[in-house]
């Protein structure tokens, strides 16, 4: 079974800097799915950032990049330049390439975002 | 398009009551997907549709629940005879099969079972 974890329950920085949240997974597959989900608080849950397994080159949009080690199944975000509206829980998430396309994902990491 | 609407944003019930959610997903997107989210976890997956088709349920997915999805639009999710343990933020997302991977998600509707 497809597992991912997020080590890191709480994570802060201070506005403008970068902070790094990190994410592993265990799958025996080789065509997979990898995603960042941000749940701001009582709000939706939106689509930060995805990586197609294939692609060796890291996803990146805007503020938000990924750091994709595959070999180490390993998917780090990074965010730059941090702005008060970034504070909410993230999750990392799974999905196999095909199928359901359903997603796994981690328990959160709540990144609080200081003035 | 307003993106995925679900109906009640917040429930509370009394133990052993019937309650059925509304999801209304993006109108293009085929595709509709049912989560669980309980108290400082990550969601977990229910169920999921393909048009009106429910082609995957998981096993957390016990007999006192049941979603449909007629005529391949709105999604219902009905839990039978509630539970305490059913508490939790209830998530539906939609999405398009063979377009961009990844879902729009909806607001939840956050069950109270007491």
């Amino acid at each position: 079974a497809q597992t991912v974890t997020q080590s890191q329950p709480e994570m802060s920085v201070q506005e403008a800097e970068t902070v790094t949240l990190s994410c592993t997974y265990d799958t025996s597959e080789s065509d997979y799915y990898l995603f960042w989900y941000k749940q701001p608080p009582s709000r939706q849950m939106i689509l930060v950032i995805r990586q197609e397994a294939y692609k060796q080159q890291n996803a990146t949009e805007n503020r938000f990049s990924v750091n994709f080690q595959k070999a180490a199944k390993s998917f780090s975000l990074k965010i730059s330049d941090s702005q008060l509206g970034d504070a909410a829980m993230y999750f990392c998430a799974w999905s196999f390439q095909g199928g359901s396309e359903k997603l796994v994902f981690g328990k959160g990491t709540k990144l609080t975002v200081n003035p | 398009d307003t993106g995925v609407s679900q109906d009640p944003r917040h429930k509370i019930t009394k133990r052993g009551q019937n309650v059925t959610f509304r999801c209304d997903p993006i109108s293009e997107h085929n595709r509709l997907y049912w989560y669980r989210q309980t108290l400082g976890q990550g969601p977990e997956f229910l169920t999921y549709f393909q048009n009106e088709a429910q082609l995957e349920k998981s096993r957390l997915l016990s007999d006192r629940f049941s979603a449909e999805r007629p005529k391949g639009s709105f999604s219902t999710l009905e839990i039978q005879r509630t539970e305490q343990g059913d508490s939790a933020m209830y998530l539906c997302a939609s999405s398009l099969y063979g377009g961009p991977v990844g879902y729009t998600f909806g607001s939840g509707t956050r069950l109270t079972v007491v």
